[in-house]
């Protein structure tokens, strides 16, 4: 156990549909990333927040939201779901030392 | 764009065969360099990590990285691997300083497969 709790760990929807990934960071971290792992593109960085705001976004895309909550925890947001979502997402927080600790990912399985 | 290079994809090998797993980047200003892996169906964990001084910086179970600044590279060897070595290996970079603070950029991954 990596502190790192995402839930749910798999979920199965349909193309058109919404979901929401949700992380806890290890405790006393403020950071968290978002990661998308997929075979063809491997492991891709989405968004970053530090105690609730949004710190630096990479390629998530408009589809996606994401926030940070005053409890450290943060949330995912994946709306009009299609095929290519499909994925394992990835939270990962840290503590300011830039090493970065994640959890154990959600499986996205858009049919 | 910031790129890290692993050139090998998939790697097999017999348990007590010596492994070097080749990373390489693309960025020129001061890095801070990680191995991560990842066992089946688990999350990524921190084999080892270089931020700066002995550019040969030793890891969990037996790793070691060796960072060479004038190649770009940050290679991961273990002298023995064994089968409980079969995952996948990640290199990871970020910048020091700048607004991706914090910002890990990965390579492709390679998959170790150690037959027994």
């Amino acid at each position: 156990d990596s502190g790192v709790t995402q839930t749910p760990k798999h979920l199965i929807t349909a193309t058109g549909q919404r979901v929401t990934l949700r992380c806890s960071p290890r405790s006393g971290d403020l950071s968290v990333y978002w990661y998308q792992q997929s075979l063809d593109q491997g492991l891709q960085f989405l968004i970053q927040y530090y105690n609730g705001e949004e710190r630096a976004k990479g390629n998530i895309l408009e589809r996606f939201s994401a926030q940070q909550f005053p409890d450290l925890h943060s949330e995912l947001n994946l709306s009009s779901l299609e095929l290519g979502d499909s994925a394992l997402y990835f939270c990962a927080s840290s503590g300011g030392a830039n090493v970065l600790t994640f959890g154990a990912g959600s499986r996205l399985t858009v049919l | 764009a910031q790129s890290v290079s692993q050139h090998n994809h998939h790697v097999i090998l017999s348990e007590a065969a010596s492994l070097e797993l080749g990373c390489n980047y693309s960025y020129g200003g001061t890095v801070n360099l990680f191995w991560y892996v990842q066992y089946p169906g688990q999350h990524l964990q921190l084999l080892l990590k270089y931020f700066s001084g002995d550019p040969l910086v030793k890891g969990i179970k037996g790793f070691e990285a060796e960072f060479i600044k004038s190649k770009f590279s940050f290679n991961l060897r273990k002298p023995s691997v064994q089968w409980s070595d079969t995952a996948e290996y990640f290199c990871a970079v970020n910048r020091v300083g700048g607004s991706t603070l914090g910002r890990l950029y990965f390579g492709r991954g390679t998959q170790l497969t150690v037959w027994p």
